[in-house]
């Protein structure tokens, strides 16, 4: 069974950092395209960053640019968002999402939330 | 960014009667491979997004055969023939075809 647990939310002041991560199991993750897409309280969703399967080429979405690092370690099977210099409108709920040729499958999420 | 435009955003519907929303994206959809990156989500209260149907038409693992998706180029359907209880919650579109992936704005589906 696919599965795509993220963790790493929380609670961070305005100008902090925290990084998200994303445990899969289920599958070959090495062989996947991994996004994390974010929703706000209420609001609809936004997508934050990719990776290609072997890490080499990254976007980003131009409210994030400069600020987030998306990652990944296909030995540990895990996906990575480093969030920095975060800001109240980063709150939101971020979820981990493999792609397959248009095929999305998305984690639970994890909270993020940016206040002080 | 390529747009995508929903209608209706709102969707009272009667159990067991169909439904069906519209997507048009502003943009073609069509990636260099030939393929159309046109998706149809659901989300329930609570729950993170459920893929229902991928490239137009194809339904996902686990998608009961009342749903279906068409369309072609910019303008893309999605259809419930007979609505239950359980189909509740927001539907979006989304687009695959391009980077930042981008979504409609969501249909709530409510039942009468």
């Amino acid at each position: 069974e696919v599965q795509l647990v993220e963790s790493g939310g929380g609670l961070v002041q305005p100008g902090g950092s925290l990084r998200l991560s994303c445990a899969a199991s289920g599958f070959t993750f090495s062989k996947y395209w991994m996004h994390w897409v974010r929703q706000a309280p209420g609001k609809g969703l936004v997508s934050v960053s990719r990776i290609d399967n072997n890490g080499r080429d990254r976007r980003y979405a131009d409210s994030v640019k400069g600020r987030f690092t998306i990652s990944r370690d296909n030995a540990k099977n895990t996906l990575y968002l480093q969030m920095n210099g975060l800001r109240p409108a980063d709150t939101a709920v971020y979820y981990c999402v493999r792609d397959w040729f248009g095929e999305f499958h998305w984690g639970q999420g994890t909270l993020v939330t940016v206040s002080s | 960014d390529i747009v995508m435009t929903q209608s209706p955003l709102s969707s009272p519907v009667t159990l067991g009667q169909p439904a069906s929303i519209s997507c048009r994206s502003s943009q073609s959809l069509v990636d260099s491979d030939g393929n159309t990156y046109l998706n149809w989500l659901h989300q329930r209260p609570g729950q993170p997004p459920r893929l229902l149907i991928y490239k137009i038409s194809n339904r996902f693992s686990g998608v009961p055969d009342r749903f279906s998706g068409s369309g072609a180029g910019t303008d893309f359907t999605l259809r419930i023939g007979r609505v239950e209880a359980e189909d509740v919650g927001v539907y979006y579109c989304m687009q695959a075809a391009q980077f930042p992936i981008t979504f409609g704005q969501g249909t709530r589906l409510e039942i009468k």
